[in-house]
């Protein structure tokens, strides 16, 4: 039983448009959120995380939106870069510092 | 430089053979996390643990064995009883207080034939 659901495997856009990334779980015991980005034979990296309290979550270029009535999160990555291109994996846990049940993954190509 | 080390990046063992992924952390992070990562799937916990002496199973946790006798070090033992053991492996640390998120090692691509 999938959690934390990516239904996209594969997005592509182009250099200095949107990146819209969209995530779905089932648990409503999920309370924390996070995405991280992940290049092929590295170890994934943290980009920006969210708790169920807040309903947007800013960080630069990236912003996570989170709507608990419908159980699903997006991130949005603007304007997009060619060094954006990687695989984005969704995470979430039931308490900050609990462990993570992350999704399946969205491979992101920015076109320049 | 603070982070976390995995060694080797790649390791090559014959079927039957147990063998030991190591993980290691200066960032003085309580809880350690070990994950698998096959192709086209997401990361699926293995094993985790939020003090020394003590760890819990994870989704997967048949045929791997692992231990935490010190802080900074969290080995993986791919046991013979594992169906599937050729996988990329990570390794991942945080703190059990703000800020949470896991902060995670380079890899290990294990393949066994």
């Amino acid at each position: 039983d999938q959690q934390v659901k990516q239904n996209s495997p594969s997005l592509s856009v182009q250099e200095g448009r949107i990146s819209i990334l969209n995530c779905d779980y089932t648990n409503s015991m999920f309370d924390y959120f996070l995405w991280y980005k992940k290049y092929p034979a590295e170890g994934p990296t943290f980009l920006i995380s969210i708790s169920s309290i807040k309903d947007k979550n800013e960080d630069g270029r990236f912003t996570v939106f989170l709507n608990k009535s419908a159980k699903h999160l997006s991130l949005h990555i603007v304007p997009s870069q060619p060094g954006d291109s990687a695989v984005y994996f969704c995470a979430a846990s039931s308490l900050p510092g609990e462990k993570l049940t992350f999704g399946t993954g969205t491979r992101l190509t920015i076109i320049p | 430089d603070g982070g976390i080390t995995q060694s080797p990046k790649y390791l090559f063992r014959k079927e039957g053979q147990n063998v030991t992924l190591s993980c290691e952390q200066n960032l003085n992070h309580d809880a350690m996390y070990w994950y698998r990562q096959d192709p086209g799937q997401g990361l699926r916990l293995i094993y985790y643990s939020q003090i020394v002496n003590d760890f819990q199973k994870g989704d997967i946790a048949e045929g791997y064995s692992v231990s935490r006798e010190k802080k900074e070090s969290f080995p993986l033992t791919v046991t013979s009883a594992q169906k599937n053991p050729t996988a990329f492996y990570l390794c991942a640390s945080s703190r059990r207080t703000i800020p949470y998120e896991q902060y995670f090692g380079p890899g290990t691509r294990l393949t066994v034939t």
